[in-house]
């Protein structure tokens, strides 16, 4: 299966909200409640941020949230911090059991 | 709290078999609700997943399309832990190779703390 579309960079000054699409198909994201999105400094190890579309695990700020229409979910960033500076994953399961993640999203805190 | 501990060499020659194992604390590798992934991280090709066990009732496989044919994910419930074997490796499969764990639903929710593996003679 093809990875995920994400773009490769989206920038936020600070405060304001950021947006970042996962665009999939129907075999992937639109076919199914489960995507999740990953936070990774560079040199660290991926963090959930939110699973199965739009839940937030314990511990990670109310700042992110996830949506999904179709076959794109979206990340939402609000009031964008300099620690939010990252790149950002995608990743939803595909059929037959397996799963995909999209291409990385590069966030810059201007 | 779960810890995924990740061991294996750093250097594998072409065309042999990439061995990796994921050792298992504060939880079990046979627990039902739980599923046990190895993931792979390149420049070229991003976060990759190369596939899962777990266990309902019974052991499920499941592998990656790009990978399905040269690679396997073993449980092992003897010394909680799981492994990954990739042959066949060439120096495309350079990588970081992570274990990790989901709960319930798709979110990958532990890491371990990555393996750099090298596919050089």
């Amino acid at each position: 299966q093809s990875a995920l579309t994400q773009p490769a960079s989206v920038s936020g000054s600070p405060g304001q909200s950021i947006t970042i699409s996962c665009t999939g198909t129907s075999s992937d994201v639109g076919g199914y409640n489960f995507v999740s999105w990953y936070q990774q400094h560079p040199g660290k190890t991926p963090k959930l941020l939110i699973y199965d579309v739009s839940y937030r695990p314990s511990g990670v700020s109310n700042r992110f949230s996830g949506s999904k229409s179709g076959n794109t979910a979206s990340l939402t960033v609000s009031g964008v911090q300099a620690e939010d500076e990252a790149d950002y994953y995608c990743s939803s399961y595909a059929s037959s059991g397996t799963w995909v993640f999209g291409g990385g999203t590069n966030l810059a805190v201007l | 709290q779960v810890q995924l501990q990740q061991s294996g060499p750093g250097l594998v020659k072409p065309s042999q078999t990439l061995s990796l194992t994921c050792a298992i604390s504060g939880d079990s590798v046979s627990r039902n609700g739980a599923a046990w992934h190895w993931i792979r991280q390149s420049p070229s090709r991003g976060l990759e997943w190369l596939g899962r066990t777990y266990y309902r009732s019974k052991w499920y496989n499941e592998y990656g399309v790009s990978v399905k044919s040269r690679v396997r994910i073993n449980p092992d419930t003897s010394k909680n832990q799981f492994s990954l074997q990739l042959s066949s490796v060439t120096p495309e499969d350079t990588a970081v190779y992570y274990c990790s764990r989901a709960l319930g639903g798709s979110g990958l929710g532990d890491w371990g703390q990555g393996t750099l593996v090298t596919v050089s003679s």
